[in-house]
């Protein structure tokens, strides 16, 4: 069964600091993966989604990237601000064909400090 | 393209009583999956249609079922509704079909059971 795990849970940082968060998986026979934001009582914001055949992703101040035989995505936000405080979810897609079940991560809840 | 869309966006129910949700994909979008958001569980995966039949089913009770009618329009029913049912509904489509594909979430339907 595929677990899908993020630390920190929380963190907190200065508005302008660079920041990593972590995603790990524990079967890597993965086929995308999928960062996510999500503002509270809001739904899901599609942020980046790394194919198969990626190994990472960028748009605009944000670089993901994805090394699925160590079971790992890295998200990596440049320049933070107030705005991009929020929680953040990965999700994997399994890799056998017809199976549309994404797997999501616990979620980091990032606040940035102005 | 307008994106998906929930409806309502917010339910308050009593316990013992039934709710239907609806969700409606993205034009040429043939499946959809309904994912339950709970502060203790996280994103869980409920069930997935595509062209009318379920492909996938997570972990719920009977007490949970949906269907997906011919233009790819699906609802979810919840009966004898407990507390526990409160959540945050969502639902994504994708292509689906022959590929692997992007799966995009609506705003999702808050719902609440006193």
């Amino acid at each position: 069964k595929q677990e899908v795990t993020q630390i920190p849970a929380a963190l907190s940082v200065p508005e302008g600091e660079n920041l990593v968060l972590n995603c790990s998986f524990t079967d890597s026979a993965i086929y995308n993966l999928q960062w996510f934001r999500q503002d509270p009582g809001k739904g899901l914001t599609s942020l980046l989604l790394i194919q198969s055949s990626q190994r990472e992703q960028t748009s605009g101040r944000l670089n993901a990237s994805l090394d699925k035989s160590s079971g790992r995505s890295t998200l990596y936000i440049a320049a933070s601000q107030p705005g991009d405080s929020a929680t953040y979810l990965c999700a994997v897609y399994p890799s056998n064909f017809g199976n549309e079940k994404l797997t999501f991560g616990t979620g980091t809840r990032l606040t940035i400090i102005p | 393209k307008a994106g998906v869309t929930q409806t309502p966006r917010y339910l308050i129910k009593t316990r013992g009583q039934q709710v239907t949700l609806s969700c409606s994909p993205i034009s040429g979008h043939r499946s959809v999956s309904w994912y339950q958001q709970t502060p203790g569980q996280g994103l869980q995966f409920l069930f997935e249609y595509f062209s009318e039949t379920q492909r996938n089913k997570g972990n719920f009770p009977g007490r949970f079922s949906g269907r997906q009618f011919s233009n790819s329009r699906s609802e979810m029913n919840v009966s004898t509704l407990e507390l526990g049912d409160s959540a945050l509904y969502l639902c994504a489509s994708s292509l689906g079909g022959s590929s692997y594909n992007e799966q995009f979430f609506g705003p999702g339907t808050r719902l609440t059971v006193l």
